[in-house]
């Protein structure tokens, strides 16, 4: 079951540059879309969601864009910094409240 | 800021013994759920729980698993008889409802020997 995929498993980055993680979904019914970026012996923590009616959601550094004919997603964030070093999930959902399904993680290394 | 708590942190049992996984849920939050991450793997759904039933539950919730709100604030996920492969991190998740993010708490790590 990969209803919700993230290719990439890892991504390193300078500090100071834009960090792109990518998401790409294959359930048509999914409508609302969260990161959650995750550090080890923690829960996740909720970063930012968008729903399926826009095509951007932007949160200080962070910013979410969904293609909805491409089923894609992705989250920018600009400046990248070191403490934003962890593991990122994008996860999906077929409404506000329901059960969200995950995707893999991408581990992000930002390099000071 | 108001957070979802779990205890234990960690559990150790025995293969077919039942173990209480419980979670604090924030105070005006009204779905909760539990996941659960075996190691290496995805987070994944197993149940959700609206006005005191379980509102979706995924094919891992099976028989051997139950949800309740004994008290009206605790939220505990039971496992009647533990087999090996139920060794993971199981987080507990609440939220406001509508279009409200859900919120995790830490994790329980359960470790079935």
């Amino acid at each position: 079951d990969q209803q919700v995929k993230q290719n990439s498993p890892s991504l390193s980055v300078q500090e100071g540059r834009i960090s792109i993680l990518n998401c790409d979904y294959t359930n048509s019914m999914f409508d609302y879309f969260l990161w959650y970026k995750k550090y080890p012996a923690e829960g996740p923590t909720f970063l930012i969601s968008i729903s399926s009616i826009k095509d951007k959601n932007e949160d200080g550094r962070f910013t979410v864009f969904l293609n909805k004919s491409a089923k894609h997603l992705s989250l920018h964030i600009v400046p990248s910094q070191p403490g934003d070093s962890a593991v990122y999930f994008c996860a999906a959902s077929p409404n506000a409240g329901n059960m969200l399904t995950f995707g893999g993680g991408t581990r992000l290394m930002v390099k000071p | 800021e108001p957070e979802v708590t779990q205890t234990p942190s960690h559990q150790v049992t025995q293969m077919g013994q039942e173990v209480i996984l419980r979670c604090v849920p924030i105070s005006n939050h009204l779905y909760f759920y539990w996941y659960r991450q075996i190691l290496g793997q995805k987070v994944e759904f197993l149940v959700s729980f609206y006005n005191n039933e379980i509102s979706e539950k995924s094919e891992i919730f099976d028989d051997q698993f139950s949800v309740e709100r004994p008290d009206g604030s605790n939220f505990t996920l039971k496992i009647r008889s533990t087999k090996l492969e139920d060794s993971a991190m199981y987080f507990c998740a609440t939220t406001a409802g509508g279009f409200n993010e859900q919120f995790f708490g830490p994790g329980t790590r359960l470790t079935v020997l």
